[in-house]
């Protein structure tokens, strides 16, 4: 069964700072999706990374991805309030199915 | 434009009333999804249809079932809403290649 884990679950941080979020999957998968969540919104795509060693980035985001660690990372850059949201990463499984994290509440302070 | 459509977007239903959600979209797309996310928590996939083929996740109780009478609809029923399943339930798209899921707005339910 495929595990999607985040970590940490729950971020303060303050403007200006910069920061990771992990993501840890449990099985193979080369293809990983990033998303963000505003309180009682939908979900907004961020990043689509297809590869092993893939790298995006938007704006203060940045998204890479080790195939072969199971890993992703979401790095934050001078962080501002506007990006205080809760972040999920999601992984393929099967054909068309998406396995979400548990997602990582981001809250950002001047 | 929204590309996903998920309507009502708030719909309050009594316990063991019947409810309907609907999500519309005009991608085109192959694949569509049912999502439910209870707060604080991560989306759940209940079930997905692959164009007219309907998949269903194992562990999705059978209250729950979904029809997709054309390309462009498809409809979450819930047979008898308990309090446990109040909810917000979203709705996405993909091309069934790639997967890239496009998500609707949501719809959000609470059961009275």
């Amino acid at each position: 069964e495929l595990k999607v884990e985040q970590n940490p679950l729950f971020l303060s941080m303050q403007e200006g700072k910069n920061y990771t979020i992990y993501c840890n999957y449990s099985t193979t998968s080369d293809r990983l999706y990033w998303y963000r969540q505003d309180p009682g919104k939908s979900l907004e795509s961020l990043f689509v990374l297809l590869s092993n060693g893939a790298v995006k980035q938007e704006g203060r985001l940045m998204a890479s991805l080790d195939t072969k660690a199971r890993l992703s990372t979401l790095h934050i850059t001078a962080a501002v309030h506007d990006l205080s949201a809760t972040y999920f990463c999601a992984v393929v499984r099967g054909a068309q199915k998406l396995v979400f994290g548990q997602g990582t509440r981001l809250t950002i302070n001047p | 434009d929204a590309m996903v459509i998920q309507n009502p977007r708030y719909q309050v239903t009594q316990f063991g009333k019947p409810v309907t959600l609907s999500c519309s979209q005009t991608l085109n797309h192959n694949v569509m999804y049912w999502y439910q996310q209870k707060s604080s928590q991560a989306p759940k996939l209940l079930f997905h249809y692959y164009d007219k083929d309907f998949n269903n996740e194992a562990d999705t109780p059978d209250n729950f079932q979904s029809r997709r009478p054309n390309t462009s609809f498809c409809f979450l029923d819930i047979r008898s809403p308990g309090l446990g399943d109040a909810a917000m339930y979203l709705c996405a798209t993909s091309t069934g290649l790639n997967t890239e899921a496009f998500f609707g707005q949501g719809t959000r339910l609470t059961v009275v």
